[in-house]
């Protein structure tokens, strides 16, 4: 099994959708999860992190399920430059490894 | 807003031959990190670095590489002898008290 899974996509919406985007992880022991979002050949770009309790940050919301090893990130109100690919990535702070382990990412197209 | 920056964007190297890559990372971060994505890949972890010294490596950070911080802001990864494999984007990450990282736009490498 994969570390950090996702589904590639493209999920292709139109202007104004809500979509969801799910990913699965399967060390049990990760501590720090997060969704950092990629342009096309750019750098990771932070887009939230993920707590057990949901956390919400204007359009986006990310809730975490320990119990499945389960992340998801939720986007309301898709806007164009919402186009990107979102990456699942987590963190197994409880060795003291910083080091961050990232999913392959879900494209998301979003279209006028 | 404080960011991390890398030089140079694009580099062109010969097989065989030795590059070092430059990060400055956010100032009052303690921990740097190296990162690489093959293009078309995910992003993988090569290196962390904390106090003056290597915390964790991956299995991709090996004898050819190196990693250096020589004076208080600069940040190098240093590849000996380059081979066709190390082509990708190169990026460097810092981060401070918490496990969030920050990427600079990376360095992208071809091997010829």
């Amino acid at each position: 099994r994969k570390e950090v899974e996702q589904d590639p996509g493209p999920f292709n919406v139109p202007e104004g959708a809500t979509v969801a985007f799910n990913c699965t992880y399967s060390n049990s022991a990760s501590q720090s999860f997060f969704w950092y979002r990629q342009d096309c050949r750019k750098e990771p770009k932070l887009l939230m992190s993920v707590y057990s309790s949901g956390n919400e940050d204007g359009r986006f919301t990310a809730q975490l399920n320990r119990a499945s090893q389960y992340i998801s990130l939720l986007i309301r109100d898709s806007k164009l430059s919402d186009s990107a690919t979102y990456l699942c990535v987590v963190n197994l702070k409880d060795t003291g490894r910083r080091a961050l382990t990232f999913g392959s990412g879900t494209r998301l197209q979003v279209q006028p | 807003e404080p960011e991390v920056t890398q030089t140079p964007s694009h580099q062109v190297t010969q097989m065989g031959q030795e590059v070092i890559l430059r990060c400055v990372p956010i100032s009052n971060h303690l921990y740097f990190y190296w990162y690489r994505q093959i293009l078309g890949q995910k992003v993988e972890f090569l290196v962390s670095f904390y106090n003056n010294e290597i915390s964790e490596k991956s299995e991709i950070f090996d004898d050819q590489f190196s990693v250096e911080r020589p004076d208080g802001s600069n940040f190098t990864l240093k590849i000996r002898s380059t081979k066709l494999e190390d082509s990708a984007m190169y990026f460097c990450a810092s981060g401070g008290t918490t496990e969030t990282q920050y990427f600079g736009p990376g360095t992208r490498l071809l091997v010829l």
